[in-house]
């Protein structure tokens, strides 16, 4: 089974508008970390936002919040009053054993957002 | 601060070379990683480093692919010798310790001719 599934390869959002993509994870571990980072046309990887499987309440940083809901295994990104400048590939990424020294990261497939005017 | 260090930003090279990929991770960061990314296959880890030491090759595809961490701020990845199918972006990242995020570099975006 797929640790991270990523169901939107591509996603429309008019400008200004607020936008919901959607990850869904798989593990038995308790401990685990979830991440989400950004791929513009140029390449990086950015990192946007992380939640902790032990976090009580859903992180935010800036225009980005994370909904996540543990018992449904879900964090999906949400990213508020979109730019253009927000067209991308957004990865959700997951770490598991996060405190018991696990260190690898697993990726999804990527869901491609574009922003139009 | 600067970010993790990736040099060079693209490589052509022909089949059969040897290639030599560069990083330098963000000071006081403990692990680093290694990373190739394809259309086909996604963001695969090859291999990750604590404290300089390799801890985790299992990523790594074949005995054409090999990395060092010969101190704190310097990794290499090399493949030799190279071939058509090793054409990828090459990232490296680091972190630092507990729930710290993995900080990517630009990458290096390899052509095998």
């Amino acid at each position: 089974a797929q640790k991270i599934t990523q169901t939107q390869p591509g996603m429309f959002v008019q400008e200004k508008e607020a936008v919901t993509l959607d990850c869904t994870y798989d593990t038995s571990d308790p401990s685990y970390g979830l991440f989400w980072y950004k791929q513009p046309s140029s390449g990086e990887m950015i990192f946007l936002i992380y939640q902790g499987s032990y976090d009580q309440q859903n992180a935010t940083e800036g225009r980005y919040s994370l909904n996540f809901q543990k018992a449904r295994k879900s964090a999906n990104l949400v990213i508020s009053a979109s730019q253009l400048g927000d067209s991308a590939m957004y990865f959700c990424a997951m770490r598991e054993g996060i405190t018991g020294g696990g260190n690898k990261l697993t990726f999804g497939t990527g869901t491609q957002l574009k922003v139009e005017l | 601060d600067a970010g993790v260090i990736q040099s060079p930003r693209h490589e052509v090279t022909e089949m059969g070379q040897e290639v030599t990929l560069r990083c330098k991770p963000i000071s006081g960061h403990d692990y680093l990683f290694w990373y190739r990314q394809t259309m086909m296959r996604g963001l695969e880890l090859l291999i990750y480093f604590n404290n300089n030491v390799p801890i985790d090759d299992s990523g790594m595809p074949e005995d054409r692919f090999s990395a060092k961490m010969p101190n704190a701020s310097f990794s290499t990845l090399k493949i030799q010798p190279s071939e058509p199918r090793d054409s990828a972006v090459y990232f490296c990242a680091s972190r630092g310790e507990g729930n710290q995020p993995q900080h990517f570099g630009d990458g290096t975006r390899l052509s095998i001719l």
